[in-house]
């Protein structure tokens, strides 16, 4: 079993649709959840951290759900500018090590 | 406009070569990392530097060898590499890891090597 676990994709949506994308972990010992963002041919950003209580900034929201090992960003009103890699993030709370998922290719189209 | 330089950008060599990447960060950090992107793979830590000192080598072939001068420099030399290592090459930096506490890490543009 991968480590963390994203779809691929790509999801395909036209500009202002509402889009979710899930992500599973498997280490239940894992502290902090992040969401990255990468362009194409470019280095990852950190888009979000993922609080336990669910956070929002802007047009995006993260939520975590320790029981079921789960994660998932939201992202509404989608603009062009959002098409990216989006990739799934977990970190230990021992370890300097970021695991990474193989991330979720978004496309916002006219 | 980023903190985190990395050079070259590109680079393609052969088996027998020897050749260095080199990454540079302006933010002040004290934490620097190496990491290999490949194709349909996801991002693999190889080595962690803190504070100059590794803290980390992620079972990496000794044919990638890092090293860290002090804590705003990070090169990763390579020699007798093979086909297979061919990949984007990314480098970050965060201030100092304290365990649980997260620091976001800032990468660099990568370099995309090519081992023919």
């Amino acid at each position: 079993r991968k480590e963390v676990e994203q779809d691929p994709g790509p999801f395909n949506v036209p500009e202002g649709a509402t889009v979710a994308f899930n992500c599973t972990y498997s280490n239940s010992a894992s502290q902090s959840f992040f969401w990255y963002r990468q362009d194409c041919r470019k280095e990852p950003k950190l888009l979000m951290s993922v609080y336990s209580s669910g956070n929002e900034d802007g047009r995006f929201t993260a939520q975590l759900n320790r029981a079921s090992q789960y994660i998932s960003l939201l992202i509404r009103d989608s603009k062009l500018s959002d098409s990216a890699t989006y990739l799934c993030v977990v970190k230990d709370g021992t370890a300097s090590k970021l695991t990474f998922g193989t991330g979720t290719r978004l496309q916002v189209m006219l | 406009e980023t903190g985190v330089t990395q050079t070259p950008r590109h680079l393609v060599m052969g088996m027998t070569n020897k050749k260095s990447l080199k990454c540079e960060q302006h933010l002040g950090h004290n934490a620097m990392y190496w990491y290999k992107q490949s194709a349909k793979k996801p991002l693999e830590l190889m080595f962690v530097y803190n504070f100059k000192e590794q803290t980390e080598n992620n079972s990496v072939p000794s044919r990638f060898s890092p090293e860290c001068p002090n804590s705003s420099h990070l090169f990763l030399h390579l020699h007798t590499l093979q086909p297979e290592d061919s990949a984007l090459y990314l480098c970050a930096s965060s201030p100092l890891d304290r365990g649980a506490v997260h620091n976001e890490q800032f990468f660099g543009p990568g370099t995309r090597l090519t081992v023919l």
